[in-house]
């Protein structure tokens, strides 16, 4: 069955390292997405992609960048991480203006 | 700008009775609305969606009610069981675009 999965599930980091968060859906969607979840602010985009090689920002992306090299991949990167980056991040991908499902989220902390 | 809010955070309900979550929306231009359900430590869950072409949808035990004019969606959900506990999401995607623009998510309780 096609899916979308998310690696690692849980991570701890300090701050100023690099961190990066693995996405890979098997639904061969050309559309991918990567959104956090805070408290009292529902699901926020951070960054996109509708196809390979195609990047674009969300309305919370600083200090966050993605890469599109294949159809199955969109892998987040916090170039240096801050306690503010703190969340729970959710990956998604759709099929043009259809449905996203999402995958199980990785809780990440930064001490 | 385009927002879509809800109009309750919680909404708390019998076992039994039948739940309804609200939420409006301010972009005229949105075509394609889908509720999500979001349990504990999961990712969101589809369950049902609508086209601006129609004004009621059913699947099982839930309805999507779209009120255009007064740009307001609703979830029904039927005969609420324990297992409906979960923060339900309304999204819009406007037309032309393929990003969903969410709300901010009600937390509904089953009573016992």
């Amino acid at each position: 069955d096609a899916e979308i999965t998310q690696s690692p599930r849980h991570k701890i980091t300090e701050t100023g390292r690099q961190v990066t968060l693995a996405c890979h859906q098997t639904w061969n969607h050309n559309n991918m997405f990567w959104y956090r979840q805070d408290l009292g602010h529902g699901l926020r985009l951070i960054h996109y992609s509708y196809g390979v090689h195609d990047t674009n920002k969300g309305e919370v992306s600083d200090g966050y960048s993605v890469s599109r090299s294949n159809t199955e991949d969109l892998p987040l990167t916090l170039e240096s991480a801050a306690s503010s980056q703190t969340s729970v991040y959710f990956c998604a991908s759709s099929r043009g203006s259809s449905e996203q499902y999402f995958g199980p989220g990785t809780r990440l902390t930064v001490t | 700008g385009e927002s879509v809010g809800l109009h309750l955070p919680t909404l708390s309900v019998q076992e039994g009775d039948n739940s309804i979550i609200n939420c409006a929306y301010s972009n005229s231009a949105s075509d394609y609305f889908i509720w999500y359900k979001q349990e504990s430590g999961k990712g969101p869950q589809f369950i049902i969606d609508i086209r601006s072409n129609m004004d009621k949808r059913q699947g099982q035990r839930v309805t999507v009610l779209l009120n255009k004019t007064v740009k307001h969606l609703s979830l029904q959900i039927a005969a609420t069981q324990p297992g409906d506990s979960a923060v339900y999401f309304c999204a819009e995607i406007a037309q032309g675009a393929q990003k969903l623009v969410f709300g901010q998510g009600t937390r509904l309780t089953i009573n016992p």
